[in-house]
């Protein structure tokens, strides 16, 4: 079975650009989280998506957003991108049992 | 104040030495997960836990609900250990609230 699986692995962008990262969660999985971790920091919630639906949002500027397809994979678009978006995206999916939470490798986001 | 505190917030070990990591939450959970994020930014859940303990190899985990407290215990630690461990309650709505994370260093 895959594992949740994210792209790009690592992007540097210019601030002021935009951003699409992307997640697809294992197979069957309808729950995908976004979560920042920036260096030495713990991981801050951004979204949460399930059965195509936004169900909660972090606290964070609108220009941050996502969604999800009908196939449960998911993309997180960040806008007008700041030196401090530099960071780990985390993306996770939660088993249909709600046992257990898996998360992908991350993309690695650095804004210069 | 957060949802969910650990301690130590850096914790050295030496190999062979017996660990503890606590967690204390405040908000009602259906379950607490114990998560594993080694350098590189990798996660993996160790355990789900809604009541009493599980024990994996040379991990252990109990939660206390009444004191909205947890423990992940490390026995016979060793350098491969080091790792920052996260502790995660889910409410019962699926939410997630996340603790900072304990970084451990086993030195051999």
């Amino acid at each position: 079975e895959a594992g949740v699986t994210q792209s790009p692995t690592h992007l540097i962008k210019t601030r002021g650009q935009q951003v699409t990262l992307r997640c697809s969660p294992i197979s069957g999985h309808t729950s995908v989280y976004w979560y920042q971790q920036a260096l030495g920091l713990g991981l801050q919630f951004l979204l949460w998506y399930d059965e195509g639906e936004e169900r909660n949002r972090g606290n964070f500027p609108p220009r941050f957003s996502g969604r999800q397809f009908p196939n449960y994979s998911s993309e997180l678009n960040v806008n007008a991108l700041e030196l401090e978006d530099s960071a780990l995206y985390l993306c996770a999916s939660l088993s249909r049992s709600w046992a257990t939470i898996y998360f992908g490798e991350g993309s690695w986001l650095t804004v210069v | 104040k957060n949802e969910v505190e650990q301690s130590p917030q850096n914790l050295t070990a030496q190999e062979g030495e017996f660990i503890t990591i606590n967690c204390s939450y405040s908000v009602g959970i259906s379950a607490l997960h114990w998560l594993q994020q080694h350098p590189g930014g990798g996660i993996v859940s160790l355990f789900m836990l809604s009541s009493g303990k599980k024990k994996h190899g040379r991990l252990i985990a109990t939660i206390n609900i009444q004191e909205k407290h947890s423990s992940l215990h490390i026995t016979a630690s060793h350098p491969r250990d080091s790792a920052v461990y996260i502790c995660a309650v889910r409410s019962g709505g699926n939410q997630f609230y996340f603790g900072t994370g304990t970084s451990l260093t086993v030195i051999p």
